[in-house]
């Protein structure tokens, strides 16, 4: 069974203080890892798609890494625009179907 | 370009009410699917469909079904609410091109069952 854990669960940070998300998977022929943010009372809007280790992709203030354990997503200087959750998930397989975590909730304070 | 879109945005049943969630995409996707997310739990398949005429169940299906009435619109229906139903539901597509593996989520429909 495919398995998706993010950490932390919650993390506060000072406006232009960098840190970075993890999500560790555990799947059976990954075919892709899919990084998403989620404003409150909205959908998750698509961020990144990683399909193999060492791969990086980058857009505006974040950078997301995947490894064959995890993934992680690095914000650089984040402002307080950048609040939301963020989710990871994973696609394995013959098929199009997603495991999520649980995400993580990141609040920057101005 | 609406993407994906959900109607309603909010709705409170009884226990035991029936009512069908509505979803359509105007992005040509083959694929379709239907998601609910709870605090703690994440977002769990209940149903998606691979293509039009087909439907499968994923993570959660007791006490829902699908209808994927053409290529643009995939239906969930709670025949019996439950309480245990209450959640934010969210349908997405995928579909097409170099990004075909990408699911696109509507804004949610949040689900009372009282």
């Amino acid at each position: 069974e495919d398995q998706v854990t993010q950490s932390p669960e919650a993390l506060r940070l000072q406006e232009g203080e960098s840190s970075s998300l993890n999500c560790s998977y555990t799947v059976s022929g990954l075919r892709g890892l899919f990084w998403y943010r989620q404003d409150p009372g909205k959908g998750p809007e698509f961020l990144f798609t990683l399909y193999s280790a060492g791969e990086e992709k980058e857009k505006e203030r974040l950078k997301a890494t995947l490894t064959k354990k995890e993934s992680f997503l690095h914000i650089t200087a984040p402002k307080p625009e950048d609040s939301a959750t963020y989710l990871c998930a994973v696609q394995a397989g013959g098929n199009e179907k997603l495991t999520f975590g649980t995400g993580t909730r990141l609040t920057i304070i101005p | 370009n609406a993407g994906v879109t959900q109607t309603p945005k909010f709705q409170v049943l009884k226990t035991g009410q029936s009512m069908t969630l509505q979803c359509a995409q105007d992005m040509n996707h083959n694929s379709m699917y239907w998601y609910r997310q709870d605090p703690g739990m994440g977002l769990r398949l209940i149903y998606y469909s691979a293509s039009e005429g087909t439907t499968d169940k994923g993570e959660v299906p007791n006490g829902y079904n699908v209808s994927r009435l053409n290529k643009r619109e995939f239906s969930l229906r709670l025949e019996s609410a439950a309480p245990s139903q209450t959640s934010v539901y969210f349908c997405a597509s995928s579909g097409g091109g170099l990004a075909k593996n990408i699911q696109y989520f509507g804004a949610g429909t949040r689900l009372s069952v009282l």
